[in-house]
């Protein structure tokens, strides 16, 4: 079946560092790719999202490339900032849509 | 559209009572899912329908779970006898090829 793995955690910056959170996943076929973020008491909100090899998904300075030929896909993001501090998952559906599968998540915490 | 609608945000409950969590999809949405979200075992799909058929209840934990979708703009999750170790924040999603929507959660504790 499908699954999702990412990057033990949790992950402590200070404000301004690069971030890179590690995705990797195992699916049949050309599965749609996410990432969602979690803040404190709060429901899960889509951040961005890649439907097919090759596409970057960005939003509020995030970035994630759908890689293939790695099954990976990746979170970066240039310069963090104290209110990044949040919960972020990895997950997958079939293509075009259907469950969705996700990682355990990874905790970011940064600090000014 | 006002969202995924989840009720109640908060239930306190006494071992043994029974529990009933209800959920709003966004109309037109044909997928419904209820996740379960603990620190020990993270994000846990329980089950999910489509066109308000069950499709997979493989991740339901026991028989004292069961969800129902009656109709197309609801769904319930109910737990009996509810114990001490269902308490999670349990989110309801909706789906469609757009993509995906969640509740706000509902945070239980079963004391």
């Amino acid at each position: 079946g499908n699954s999702v793995t990412q990057m033990e955690g949790p992950v402590t910056l200070s404000e301004e560092a690069f971030l890179t959170i590690n995705c990797t996943y195992t699916a049949t076929g050309y599965p749609s790719l996410f990432w969602y973020v979690q803040y404190p008491g709060e429901g899960l909100q889509l951040l961005l999202k890649a439907t097919k090899a090759d596409d970057k998904g960005s939003n509020k300075g995030f970035e994630a490339t759908y890689r293939k030929e790695t099954t990976s896909f990746h979170l970066e993001k240039g310069s963090v900032q104290v209110s990044d501090s949040a919960v972020y998952f990895c997950a997958l559906s079939p293509f075009p849509y259907g469950k969705l599968t996700f990682g355990q998540g990874t905790i970011l915490t940064v600090h000014p | 559209d006002a969202g995924v609608i989840q009720s109640p945000r908060h239930e306190v409950t006494e071992m043994g009572q029974e529990v009933t969590l209800r959920c709003k999809p966004i109309s037109g949405h044909d997928y419904l899912f209820w996740y379960r979200q603990t620190m020990m075992r993270g994000l846990e799909l329980l089950i999910y329908f489509n066109n308000n058929v069950p499709i997979d209840d493989s991740g339901m934990p026991e028989d004292r779970f069961s969800a129902k979708m009656p109709n197309a703009s609801f769904s319930t999750l109910k737990i009996q006898p509810s114990e001490p170790r269902d308490s999670a924040v349990y989110f309801c999603a909706s789906s469609d090829r757009d993509g995906y929507t969640f509740g706000s959660g509902t945070r239980l504790t079963v004391v």
